[in-house]
């Protein structure tokens, strides 16, 4: 099973909320990652974690805040965004970081 | 920092037309190579990889790819194509990043639209 699954299928918000994003993997992954990806555009790393440490951050604004309860969790805090923050966000899953990454059907932002 | 480039934005081609996405990368250390295809309203799905060993990979649906070290390159092939592989088709580099981190990159995708 390389299932990794991702709610909500869609989300719509206005910039004052606040609202996050989940992602699940029960293949005993870890390192899992937030990407964006823009309509027509490939998927843009946005944070990766490593044994629910935080390893990578690809200089995302604070108004993105990542969260690794445990290993088999990812989750992503939405504060105050922007319209240009609408997107497709995508989580992925691998054993290691250099190993094959799966992703999740993502969740589509509307932020309004 | 790895970079990856794919030839090509745009492929049009007929049922039955044979195959060739070109990809090429920068990157002097050891690299994971991979193709990604999207389907209209569909996720990212595993195509094929390259870790080591045999330089031509099979990968679902009749799609092989060719890793040419020297060329840097990692070119995905069909031989003959279907309507059902109109898609979206990323080929990504698995490369160190700074200390332990690798870090996944991708091409900027080529659009295949196959018409019956």
């Amino acid at each position: 099973d390389t299932e990794v699954t991702q709610t909500p299928k869609h989300l719509v918000m206005g910039m004052t909320n606040k609202k996050s994003l989940k992602c699940e993997q029960h293949m005993g992954h870890r390192a899992m990652y937030w990407y964006k990806q823009k309509a027509k555009k490939p998927p843009e790393l946005m944070f990766v974690y490593s044994y629910e440490k935080l390893s990578i951050n690809e200089s995302v604004p604070s108004r993105f805040s990542p969260e690794c309860p445990n290993s088999s969790l990812l989750n992503l805090h939405l504060h105050a965004l922007q319209p240009e923050d609408s997107a497709l966000y995508l989580c992925a899953s691998s054993f290691l970081g250099l190993e094959t990454q799966y992703f999740g059907p993502g969740t589509r932002l509307l932020v309004l | 920092a790895q970079s990856v480039s794919q030839h090509n934005h745009h492929v049009i081609l007929s049922e039955a037309a044979s195959l060739e996405l070109g990809c090429n990368y920068s990157y002097g250390g050891t690299v994971n190579l991979f193709w990604y295809v999207q389907y209209p309203g569909q996720h990212l799905q595993l195509l094929l990889k390259y870790f080591s060993g045999d330089p031509l990979v099979k990968g679902i649906k009749g799609f092989e790819a060719e890793f040419i070290k020297s060329k840097f390159s990692f070119n995905l092939r069909k031989p003959s194509v279907q309507w059902s592989d109109t898609a979206e088709y990323f080929c990504a580099v698995n490369a160190r990043s700074g200390g332990s981190n690798y870090k996944l990159t991708f091409g900027k995708g080529t659009l295949l639209t196959v018409n019956p």
